[in-house]
């Protein structure tokens, strides 16, 4: 079962622009996950936040969590057109390894 | 790193005919593997939790006798989707869990493409 919305489901940006994406859910959860995947491929783990932090740094990727609101946002900086992909974020509980979902949000940067 | 592979990338077959996907953690033991299914521009949703050396969680929704899933090691984790029909055309992805700290990371299979025709 689905848990995760994220919004936008579509963003279009041009490169060197910031891109947000925001994840809700509706559960208490373990950790949080972003994932990448492009068309038709596997997914590509992007970094996890943890239930009692509140902001992550990897890279040009910035991931907060507001357990409060059950919200995550991933920011991606100085876009460039290879980060072109869909992102879903994920929740995982304390039941080992099963995660749930989210819509995704489908990115698209033109260069 | 941790590397998990599924077998085959694309299959199409005859409507009615059994397929069968392999999923294998190829440099570490996996008690448990994880199956999803995407339609094209949706989610991963789960369709079941593989146990090694046990029967498989399967989630509401998913027909059991539908999707067969075998755990019989702690490297491979099959899927075979039976008497397979146009509906069952989706991406099915695999994954598995490294033990690296409950599950908290999990790494994926690059997916298997299913035309039925």
């Amino acid at each position: 079962s689905q848990q995760g919305e994220e919004d936008p489901q579509a963003l279009s940006i041009q490169e060197g622009e910031n891109a947000t994406m925001n994840c809700s859910y509706k559960t208490s959860i373990n950790n949080l996950q972003w994932y990448r995947q492009n068309s038709g491929r596997g997914l590509v783990h992007l970094i996890l936040i943890r239930s009692n932090e509140r902001e992550k740094h990897s890279g040009r990727l910035r991931v907060t969590l507001d357990t409060s609101k059950k919200s995550s946002s991933l920011l991606i900086t100085a876009s460039r057109a290879a980060d072109t992909a869909s992102y879903f974020c994920a929740t995982g509980d304390n039941q080992g390894g099963k995660l749930i979902f989210g819509q995704g949000t489908e990115l698209s940067v033109k260069p | 790193g941790a590397v998990v592979s599924q077998h085959p990338s694309r299959v199409i077959c005859k409507s009615g005919t059994s397929v069968k996907i392999e999923c294998r953690s190829l440099d570490f033991q996996a008690t448990t593997m994880f199956w999803y299914r995407q339609f094209p521009k949706q989610s991963l949703m789960l369709m079941a939790t593989s146990n090694e050396g046990s029967k498989a969680t399967y989630e509401q929704g998913v027909e059991k006798d539908k999707f067969l899933i075998n755990h019989a090691s702690l490297t491979l984790s099959t899927l075979t989707v039976t008497s397979a029909h146009p509906e069952d055309s989706s991406f099915y992805i695999c994954s598995a869990d490294h033990r690296q700290g409950a599950g908290e990371k999990l790494f994926f299979g690059s997916g298997t493409q299913l035309s039925v025709l």
